[in-house]
């Protein structure tokens, strides 16, 4: 059974770092690429971060140069460090796998969601 | 980026009903389309995906439509479970956008 269960949330002040985990079972992470998708409190989701089976990454613009993805395969484990938070960073952040069909890719399994709250 | 716009922001129907969410990208996007579900406190599902393949668990009373900019989801009898918050996002290029939800609320 595939399951992502993500940790590493908690309050943290602004300028800040932390660093989430989602550990992987009934897959291999490093085989498939693995995406952070967030959501602010009351908001609709945004797509944050991805690590492709090849280790290439890719950032929305709103992290980049703050956030890096990466991935321990012996550990079968996503991370996302970030840094240089921001109030605006506060949300859940939950770890996604991308699955593919012909027209595309779509995020068919995430974790339960880890809280990040950037505040002093 | 592609900008995604649902409408209606949210609706109000009963059990039994037929509901459609509508979903449009500022481009054309061929049929590179998902539909999730979140209820609250709990990550999104996907119910949907490449615009009209229903994911393997998800009923038959959910299905998906469109092609190019315009999409539809379309819950053929709406149930109490189905009550939540639905997100469509495409996946034509990086990044990938969501819409900004459609809230199902009981009548």
């Amino acid at each position: 059974e595939v399951q992502l269960v993500e940790s590493g949330g908690g309050l943290i002040q602004p300028g800040g770092s932390l660093r989430l985990s989602c550990a992987a079972s009934g897959f291999i992470v490093s085989s498939n690429y693995m995406s952070w998708v967030r959501q602010a409190p009351g908001k609709g989701l945004e797509w944050v971060s991805v690590i492709y089976s090849g280790g290439n990454t890719y950032y929305a613009d709103s992290v980049k140069g703050r956030f890096t993805i990466s991935r321990d395969n012996s550990k079968n484990t996503l991370y996302l460090q970030m840094n240089s938070l921001r109030a605006e960073d506060t949300a859940v952040y939950y770890c996604a796998r991308e699955n593919f069909h012909g027209n595309g890719d779509y995020f068919d399994y995430w974790g339960q969601g880890t809280l990040v709250t950037v505040s002093s | 980026d592609i900008q995604m716009t649902q409408s209606p922001s949210s609706l109000s129907a009963s059990v039994g009903d037929r509901v459609t969410i509508t979903c449009r990208a500022s481009q054309s996007i061929s049929s590179y389309l998902n539909w999730y579900q979140q209820k609250p406190g709990k990550a999104p599902k996907l119910l949907i995906f490449a615009a009209s393949s229903l994911q393997k668990g998800v009923p038959s009373r959910f299905s998906g439509s469109g092609s190019g900019t315009d999409f539809t989801l379309t819950i053929s009898s709406l149930q109490p479970e189905d009550f939540a918050t639905y997100y469509c996002q495409h996946s034509y290029s990086t990044p990938p956008t969501f819409g900004q939800g459609t809230k199902v609320e009981i009548k």
